[in-house]
């Protein structure tokens, strides 16, 4: 049963960037896609974006592209989201989820999330 | 990508049936049999109920179940208990890209 472990909780400064860990337990990395969602405080989610790691290009959500990238480490088993120019609308809990495709939006094993807060 | 419309709650006595919906376009769920429907419970992450429309993940209880019509998809849960109450997430392939409902928060009265 494959399980996904994420990083503990960040507080950064507006401007600042931050990467988010999320380690595939019970499985390889390579064989899924690893996505990433936030959910804002008392708010709903939100896709950030996917890859498959090693393969391919990932996609990114418009509202995200040019400040978010997705990278994974082969030797630690671990997927990484990197979020750049933070800005206090982007406190949130961020979690990475696995789906068996890029085109199937079934998100069926989650992490338990990273709080980021951003605060000057 | 706009968010897909979802309403903003719904509620049932114990063993009634609460039916929610969720309202996309001819670019998401009108296009595309992969709507996926989430719970979560406070301060837990979502967990997958229900996808490509109308499939239950192993150990989700048939008392919940999904359907779509056009571009609305629709999740039942039936035979209401109090652990159903939560919040409620639709999601759908947009071609390249996933979109998440606004979200439905259920009361068990």
């Amino acid at each position: 049963q494959v399980q996904l472990v994420q990083s503990g909780a960040e507080v950064k400064k507006p401007g600042s960037s931050v990467k988010v860990s999320c380690k595939v337990s019970g499985g390889t990395l390579s064989s899924y896609v690893i996505n990433w969602v936030r959910q804002a405080p008392g708010q709903g989610l939100e896709w950030m974006g996917g890859s498959i790691p090693f393969f391919g290009t990932p996609n990114y959500a418009q509202s995200f592209h040019g400040r978010v990238t997705l990278t994974a480490d082969r030797s630690t088993n671990r997927a990484y989201m990197e979020f750049r120019s933070l800005r206090s609308e982007d406190t949130a809990v961020y979690y990475c989820a696995i789906s068996n495709t890029e085109y199937d939006s079934c998100f069926h094993t989650w992490g338990q999330g990273t709080l980021v807060a951003v605060s000057s | 990508q706009s968010a897909l419309t979802q309403p903003p709650s719904a509620s049932g006595s114990p063993g009634q049936s609460v039916t929610i919906s969720c309202t996309g376009t001819s670019s998401d769920v009108g296009n595309y049999n992969y709507v996926s429907w989430y719970q979560q419970h406070p301060g837990k992450a979502p967990k997958l109920i229900i996808y490509e429309v109308n499939k239950r993940p192993s150990g989700v209880p048939d008392r919940f179940s999904g359907s779509k019509s056009g571009s609305t998809a629709s999740l039942t849960v039936s035979g209401l208990q109090a652990d159903d109450e939560a919040d409620y997430y639709c999601s759908s392939y947009a071609g390249r890209n996933n979109v998440f409902g606004t979200g439905t928060k259920v009361t068990v009265l």
